[in-house]
């Protein structure tokens, strides 16, 4: 089993819509949460990071972590066209502190 | 954040060649990362390269393929040596940087897209 799991997609969604994406984690050692969007032939860029239990808002998006249930989420309210892309969830945390990365959902936002 | 540079962003080499990857970091930072993301799959951290200290590999990873210096707080480079076309893949540089908050936080560099022949 995977430290961290995310649903590959692809998501499809029309614009305007709200994208929800989410990542399950087993190891409750994880402290620090980030979510990453990487376009096509890009680098991961940070869009999110997160400490606590909670919600934070920066924007359209919104980043929920609920550590009792190992449990992260993503929202993107009025989704446009440029937000396709993959976006990666990453935590760390533990021994070593090191970031461990979901495999990633390719999202696509169509006009 | 951290503006980070890498060069070349692609190249195409052939087999049994080394190909040296550059990262160039805008301000000093202790921790710099290389990882590796094959086609279609995250991310997978091949080294941790501090300076003044050799780098530490991950599992799967060795130093007489992948060698690393780091002569300073603002670059890196990464060498894959005896390339076959399994090493085709993006190798990204990373650094870490402390938040106002105390939360250490990655950024990543554009990636260098290499194929092998």
């Amino acid at each position: 089993q995977k430290e961290v799991e995310q649903d590959p997609g692809p998501l499809s969604v029309p614009e305007g819509a709200i994208v929800s994406l989410n990542c399950t984690y087993s190891n409750s050692a994880f402290q620090y949460f980030m979510w990453y969007r990487q376009y096509s032939r890009k680098g991961p860029e940070l869009l999110m990071y997160t400490y606590s239990s909670g919600n934070k808002e920066d924007g359209r998006f919104t980043a929920q972590v609920d550590k009792s249930s190992k449990y992260i989420s993503l929202f993107i309210r009025d989704s446009q066209p440029s937000d396709s892309a993959t976006y990666l969830c990453a935590m760390k945390g533990g021994a070593g502190n090191k970031l461990t990365f979901g495999g990633g959902t390719r999202v696509l936002v169509k006009p | 954040s951290a503006v980070i540079s890498q060069k070349p962003s692609r190249d195409i080499c052939q087999r049994g060649t080394s190909l040296t990857i550059q990262c160039q970091v805008d301000s000093q930072v202790t921790m710099m990362f290389w990882y590796r993301q094959q086609p279609g799959q995250s991310l997978t951290l091949i080294a941790t390269a501090n300076q003044g200290s050799e780098a530490t590999y991950e599992s799967g990873f060795v130093i007489d393929k992948f060698p690393i210096s780091r002569p300073n707080l603002t670059f890196s480079t990464l060498t894959v040596s005896n390339m076959s076309p399994e090493d085709s893949s993006i190798y990204l540089c990373s650094v870490e940087t402390r938040t106002s908050k105390a939360t250490d936080t990655q950024y990543f560099g554009p990636g260098t897209r290499l194929t092998v022949l």
